[in-house]
């Protein structure tokens, strides 16, 4: 089955600085990549995803870029505010397969 | 729109009692359905998963069942709960076909004491 794998566990920047994520997946079959954020005490929820059929994908201060030779993925975030404090989640999925393989969590802490 | 409910939100049980979460989406049909549990600065870890009325996929083994009698309804329940069973329970839902977001829910904040 998939393994996917996340670091780092924990990553601390200073307010303005840019933040990087990686994770990499095991089945070459996975064609569908998702990023949530979770605050303290909340649900996770969605920020960006990206497909295999695109290298990179952004959304204002957020980016995700994938490598399917390398069969890994990351999440870039650009001036990071405090707000952007979460944990982090990176997860797989394939086409016509009903679940997601997620990562074990990134907590980005972002000091003013 | 789609919405997703979870009830209790919170819950402080004694060990060895039982169990029953409840998770309930609107606006959509024939959806996945999926439970999670969240030990405290841990990683989602899935336990079921279902695909249709009476379709449970279980992940885990372990103390805890669930079932989905409606459509739209998922049910987590355990016969005697573990000190171990205590975490943040999160419902989710996804559209068929594997390649979709996943919307979560509340969450249930469980405590076994």
């Amino acid at each position: 089955g998939e393994n996917v794998e996340q670091h780092p566990s924990t990553l601390s920047v200073q307010e303005g600085d840019s933040a990087v994520i990686k994770c990499t997946y095991s089945d070459s079959a996975s064609n569908y990549f998702p990023w949530y954020k979770q605050e303290l005490g909340k649900r996770p929820q969605l920020i960006i995803d990206i497909r295999s059929n695109v290298g990179e994908k952004k959304d204002q201060r957020i980016a995700v870029t994938l490598n399917k030779t390398a069969k890994h993925f990351s999440l870039h975030i650009t001036e990071t505010q405090p707000e952007d404090s979460a944990v982090y989640f990176c997860a797989a999925s394939k086409y016509n397969f009903n679940k997601f393989y997620f990562g074990s969590g990134t907590k980005l802490n972002v000091k003013p | 729109s789609q919405t997703i409910h979870q009830w209790p939100a919170t819950l402080v049980q004694p060990v060895g009692s039982p169990l029953s979460l409840e998770c309930t989406v609107e606006g959509t049909s024939n959806p996945n359905l999926y439970w999670y549990r969240q030990a405290a600065g841990r990683g989602l870890q899935l336990l079921f998963y279902s695909v249709g009325i009476g379709q449970i996929s279980s992940e885990v083994p372990q103390n805890l069942s669930a079932s989905r009698p409606q459509d739209r309804q998922f049910i987590l329940s355990s016969k005697k709960l573990l000190l171990s069973d205590s975490g943040f329970y999160l419902c989710a839902w996804s559209a068929q076909g594997g390649q979709y977001e996943q919307y979560f829910g509340p969450g249930t904040r469980l405590t076994v004491t």
